[in-house]
């Protein structure tokens, strides 16, 4: 079955760096666009980014633009996002969320990413 | 930018109830549009996509509607597992996304 399984959250300082992973399984990788999704604490849904299956092309959210660079290797059936010059504000959980035809169809269990000093 | 307003952000209902949630879109989106379900410490799962399509394995009372501007999320007879958070998603200025705010179903 599909999975999709985040790691590499943790706490860190602001301005600091942070490196997500997603690791994918349970279906043909490199024919799917993958988004990172993600939830403050107690609050609503926010896109974040999206990066094409052939990683082609990325696209950002405003408020991230410059900071954060999404990645993958299809070899490995891996996404990852670099996040540089953490702030308050991206403290959140994190998912990793395949794309079919434009739709977010499966999502994973998501990864929790706190800043703070 | 396309936002979605969705309403209300909370409402209280019994087991047995008809709930109706909707999204607005500040320009037409077409069909663009999918409706997830979030239980608490949990990842969002789709319901609706394309606005009125059933997500296989979902039940049959949840139903979606609209089209351009209107959606409307509706669940014919809340059950005791349909206590959630539910959201609208755009992506008819794919390749960027936007959620509605969500609506929290609770129990009345």
């Amino acid at each position: 079955q599909v999975q999709l399984v985040e790691s590499g959250g943790g706490v860190v300082q602001p301005g600091r760096s942070l490196r997500l992973s997603c690791a994918a399984s349970g279906f043909t990788f490199s024919g799917y666009g993958i988004h990172w999704v993600r939830q403050a604490p107690g609050k609503g849904l926010e896109w974040v980014t999206i990066i094409w299956y052939d990683g082609s092309q990325k696209y950002y959210t405003d408020s991230v633009k410059g900071r954060f660079t999404i990645s993958r290797d299809n070899s490995k059936n891996m996404v990852y996002l670099q996040m540089n010059s953490l702030r308050a504000e991206d403290t959140a959980m994190y998912y990793c969320v395949r794309e079919d035809l434009r739709h977010l169809d499966q999502w994973g269990q998501g990864t929790l990413v706190s800043v703070s000093s | 930018d396309v936002q979605m307003t969705q309403s209300p952000s909370s409402l209280s209902a019994s087991i047995g109830d008809r709930v109706t949630i909707t999204c607005r879109a500040s320009q037409g989106i077409r069909n663009d549009l999918g409706w997830y379900q979030q239980k608490p410490g949990k990842a969002p799962k789709r319901l609706i996509y394309g606005a009125s399509s059933l997500q296989s394995g979902v039940p049959s009372r949840f139903s979606g509607s609209g089209s351009g501007t209107e959606f409307t999320l509706t669940i014919s007879s809340l059950q005791p597992e349909d206590f959630a958070t539910y959201y609208c998603l755009q992506h008819n200025s794919y390749p960027t996304l936007t959620f509605g705010g969500g609506t929290k179903v609770e129990i009345k």
